[in-house]
């Protein structure tokens, strides 16, 4: 079984509709990542929880919001999608020690109508 | 802030020759650096990571990275690659400040023909 697991792993929606993407992982791991990729830009950062109660921004938050359910949920909701946030999101969690290595999920494609 | 450059966003290759993936880096404290790849419909996989000690890492399916603090580079390379080596690595980089936050580059796709 996979230790991070992403639902769903496809979503195809239209401009303001409400969509959640979901995240869990087996790995016991406080720190918990959202990221999406788009072609030519990389990875970037959209949100990030250090634990529970812990919720911080990344560098592209607007129009976005998380919610950390427990420990091993993370959840990232666009309240009304718009075409531009078509892409590849990716959940990633880390441990709390020195070494810190992000463990990727399979990712979700989400296409914005 | 910290950011990331992969110098070549497509290296096509051939079976068997060796390969480097250029990336270079700015930051003005320490960092951690790191070499994830992504293989076609999957998620991000660690191949390599450059944290302290030795300048040359060493990692999975053969590849290897040498830091390069003057140069501010972190170049990926693998003296024959094959055609399962074919996917998009991401160089990243970690401020030593930052947390647990990565800064990933553009990537650069590696296709390696027969």
């Amino acid at each position: 079984d996979a230790d991070v697991t992403q639902t769903p792993r496809n979503r195809i929606t239209k401009t303001g509709k409400r969509i959640m993407l979901e995240c869990s992982q087996t790995k016991g791991h406080d720190r918990m990542y959202w990221y999406r990729q788009d072609p030519g830009l990389g990875l970037r950062l959209i949100y990030y929880s250090f634990d529970v109660k812990d919720i911080n921004k990344g560098e592209i938050s607007d129009g976005y919001s998380v919610s950390r359910q427990a420990q091993a949920k993370f959840s990232l909701s666009l309240e009304s999608a718009i075409p531009n946030q078509t892409a590849l999101y990716f959940c990633a969690t880390s441990d709390r020690d020195y070494q810190e290595t992000q463990y990727f999920g399979p990712g979700t494609r989400l296409l914005v109508l | 802030a910290q950011s990331v450059t992969q110098l070549d966003s497509q290296v096509p290759v051939f079976e068997e020759a060796p390969v480097e993936l250029r990336c270079n880096y700015s930051s003005s404290v320490s960092v951690y650096l790191f070499w994830y790849v992504q293989y076609p419909n999957q998620g991000l996989q660690l191949l390599l990571k450059y944290l302290s000690g030795s300048t040359l890492v060493k990692g999975i399916n053969g590849f290897e990275a040498e830091f390069n603090k003057s140069q501010t580079s972190f170049h990926l390379r693998k003296p024959s690659v094959h055609i399962s080596d074919t996917a998009e690595y991401f160089c990243a980089v970690r401020l030593e400040t930052s947390g647990s936050r990565l800064t990933f580059g553009e990537g650069t796709q590696l296709t390696v023909n027969p």
